[in-house]
C-alpha cells in the first residue's frame, strides 16, 4: 500500500526565515511525486512534478528536492502570501494515475 | 478556459437524503477523479474514469456511485447520505495516456450531513 507522510503538520515562520517541508513516501514503484498548495476553501493547484531521485525543481521562493525516500519543499526568504496548505502525493506506476496525498503541512508565514 | 468547475459550493442534506454533485472539465482530459477531503487530512480518492464508459472504485467508494457518459463530465451520485460523508469533495481531471501526470482541481463542494 503507497503511504506518504508530511511533516511538520503545522509550521509557523517570520517573514525572510527559509525552512523545508518533508513528505516521507513509500510506493511500489514511483511514477511521480507531486506538490501542490492549498489556500483556505479553495482546490488543490498544482507546483511541481518530480520524477527520479536528484530531480529538483524552483518556482519562485519554492524549491523542491527529491530523493529515493523523501522529497523536500524549501522555501526561502518565504513572505505572507505563501502562506497556505503544502500537499505532497505519490503516483505510482501502472495506476490509472491516482495520487496517494499526505495530509499535508499548513505553514504560516508572519509579517 | 474554465478548467474543472463543480456544482454547488455548499450543500446541507439530511440523513437518508440523496443527490449528485457535478463536475465539468472544459480540457478534453481523458482522466477523471473524485476526492474527499476531512479536515486535516489529505485527500481520498472515492472513484476514477479513465474514459468515457469506465469507471473504477478508489480507496474509499462504500456510499457512492458514479458514470461518464461523456469526456466532460462525472458526476457523483450519494444515494442515502449519512453523518460519515460529511467532507469537502473535489473533481480533478489529467489528459492521461500520452500526456503528463498533473492533476487539475475543482473548487470543491462542502458537504455536511445532519
Amino acid at each position: 500500500e503507497d503511504q506518504v507522510t508530511q511533516s511538520p503538520e503545522a509550521l509557523r515562520l517570520q517573514e525572510g526565515e527559509s525552512s523545508s517541508l518533508n513528505c516521507s513516501y513509500t510506493v511500489s514503484g514511483l511514477r511521480g511525486l507531486f506538490w501542490y498548495r492549498q489556500d483556505p476553501g479553495k482546490g488543490p493547484e498544482f507546483l511541481f512534478t518530480l520524477y527520479s531521485a536528484g530531480e529538483e525543481k524552483e518556482k519562485e521562493r519554492l524549491k523542491a528536492t527529491l530523493t529515493k525516500k523523501e522529497s523536500f519543499l524549501h522555501i526561502t526568504a518565504p513572505k505572507p502570501e505563501d502562506s497556505a496548505t503544502y500537499l505532497c502525493a505519490v503516483q505510482a506506476r501502472g495506476s490509472a494515475r491516482q495520487l496517494t496525498f499526505g495530509s499535508g503541512t499548513q505553514l504560516t508565514v508572519l509579517p | 478556459n474554465a478548467g474543472v468547475t463543480q456544482t454547488p459550493k455548499f450543500r446541507i442534506l439530511k440523513i437518508g437524503q440523496s443527490m449528485t454533485l457535478q463536475c465539468t472539465q472544459d480540457m478534453n482530459h481523458n482522466y477523471m477523479y473524485w476526492y474527499r477531503q476531512d479536515p486535516g487530512m489529505g485527500l481520498k480518492l472515492i472513484y476514477y474514469s479513465v474514459g468515457a464508459g469506465i469507471t473504477d472504485k478508489g480507496e474509499v467508494p462504500n456510499g457512492y456511485n458514479v458514470s461518464r457518459s461523456t469526456t466532460e463530465d462525472f458526476p457523483l451520485r450519494l444515494e442515502l447520505a449519512a453523518p460519515s460523508q460529511t467532507s469537502v469533495y473535489f473533481c480533478a481531471s489529467s489528459p492521461g495516456q500520452g500526456g503528463t501526470d498533473t492533476q487539475y482541481f475543482g473548487p470543491g463542494t462542502r458537504l455536511t450531513v445532519l
